[in-house]
């Protein structure tokens, strides 16, 4: 089975434009979580999706957007972008997100430098 | 939200066993347990996942007691392409919004 693949690997911006970040999650995962990655902050979720509804959400600022797909592929964007975006952005997915035994799968991540 | 504490790092020689312990004192009755490894500019890898006793796959054990607030990870035979940084993590129940990532454990692997 295929994993979790995610696109553009990296990408560099300017402070003020925005960014599309997109993510295929491995085959019959409904959930699909996005998660910001820095050294001073660690691995924090951003948000949840399933069944094309944002499910949950972290303590992440308005500019910080989301969107499933009916086929389960799912894009984060971010607009005025800042230069503490700099990060590296994951995507996650799951069987359901609830389950107690689900696990989520990590794809290879999208470094995003903004200048 | 699961609370996770691990030691920061952690060195070890090539060849021996490493056993990372964490520590989740407020677990919760559903949440399972879970081992991340990862490596620089890459995304979290799954090790491992339990729920109680002992889980073994071809990679890891993952030993947890019977009161489930703590667990260990243990690699046995370390090599050098170990090293890496690993994370525990309880949950999803309640979703995964409320998991948290800890520091993780920094494994340096020494030849």
């Amino acid at each position: 089975k295929a994993g979790v693949t995610q696109t553009p690997r990296y990408l560099i911006k300017t402070r003020g434009q925005q960014v599309t970040l997109s993510c295929s999650p491995i085959s019959g995962h409904r959930s699909v979580s996005w998660y910001q990655q820095t050294p001073g902050q660690g691995l924090q979720f951003l948000f949840e999706y399933f069944s094309e509804t944002q499910r949950n959400k972290g303590n992440f600022p308005g500019r910080f957007s989301g969107r499933q797909f009916s086929n389960s592929r799912s894009e984060m964007n971010v607009s005025t972008l800042e230069l503490g975006d700099s990060a590296l952005y994951l995507c996650a997915s799951s069987l359901t997100g609830t389950e107690a035994a689900d696990t989520q799968y990590f794809g290879p991540g999208t470094r995003l430098t903004v200048l | 939200l699961a609370k996770t504490t691990q030691p920061i790092s952690m060195d070890s020689y090539e060849g021996q066993e490493v056993n990372i312990t964490c520590s989740h004192n407020n677990i919760a009755t559903n949440d399972y347990i879970t081992w991340y490894q990862q490596f620089p500019s890459q995304g979290p890898r799954f090790i491992i996942q339990g729920y109680k006793t002992k889980v073994t796959n071809e990679v890891a054990s993952l030993f947890i007691p019977a009161d489930r607030k703590s667990s260990t990870l243990s690699l046995p035979r370390v090599s050098l392409s170990d090293t890496a940084v690993y994370y525990c993590l309880v949950g999803p129940s309640g979703g995964y919004q409320k998991v948290t990532f800890g520091t993780g454990t920094k494994l340096q692997v020494i030849p």
